[in-house]
């Protein structure tokens, strides 16, 4: 097992552009999450997935993002629009389900909007 | 609400000294507490957590934490630092209700001088 892989590390893009990154967990983990860290600043949650079931969103998630999970393995995490704010590093990461199992991370996606 | 204080932004130590890394918590219910570290430009890595049970929690590299629930508090340790312990760590807690995130602290820079 590789552990959660994420996909491109790196990305610049120009403002409005849409951009598109991809993480495919831990095989058997049915629980898949998205974070953003700025830095300077600690992880925060955007949204998570039990199976393909989108079961909860953070406010910090706007309109802009959208996150799928059609087969309840991989998931691909969508901005819309990019904007200068939007840069940062977006974490995926995985586990089984229940609040004491360890979720572990990928290396994550840098985004960097010019 | 959840919330994750790690009060200190550095922590100097010298190599072979013992470390202490703060964190106190907020959250509903029981908590289960993480503690993760991170390196430049990488993601984090599961380094302990505390469920249930002895309150003292052994991790990886020979770091441990000490839950004490009427402090609300995590705090990570290590008897002996080494520079390679040199990173970011975070505390992250989550409560035991259904569909719960795992919320961070801010992060602790550990600075080990040779």
């Amino acid at each position: 097992d590789t552990g959660v892989s994420q996909d491109p590390r790196h990305k610049i893009t120009k403002r409005g552009q849409n951009v598109t990154f991809r993480c495919d967990p831990i095989s058997e983990h049915n629980r898949l999450y998205w974070y953003r860290q700025t830095l300077g600043q600690g992880p925060e949650f955007l949204t998570y997935f039990q199976n393909e079931a989108q079961l909860e969103k953070s406010r910090l998630l706007s309109d802009r993002f959208s996150a799928e999970r059609p087969k309840g393995s991989f998931s691909t995490l969508e901005i819309q629009r990019t904007e200068q704010g939007d840069s940062a590093m977006y974490l995926c990461a995985s586990s089984l389900s229940g609040p004491g199992n360890t979720i572990y991370f990928g290396e994550g996606s840098w985004l960097t909007v010019v | 609400a959840q919330s994750v204080a790690q009060p200190e932004d550095q922590v100097n130590v010298a190599e072979g000294n013992p470390l202490t890394v703060k964190c106190t918590y907020s959250v509903s219910g029981n908590p289960y507490l993480f503690w993760y570290v991170q390196y430049p430009n990488r993601g984090l890595q599961f380094l302990l957590k505390y469920i249930t049970g002895d309150n003292l929690v052994k991790g990886s590299y020979g770091f441990e934490a000490e839950f004490n629930k009427s402090q609300t508090s995590f705090h990570l340790k290590k008897p002996s630092a080494l520079v390679s312990d040199s990173a970011l760590y975070f505390c992250a807690v989550r409560g035991d209700q259904a569909g719960t995130a795992l919320i961070f602290g801010k992060g602790t820079t550990l600075s080990v001088s040779s």
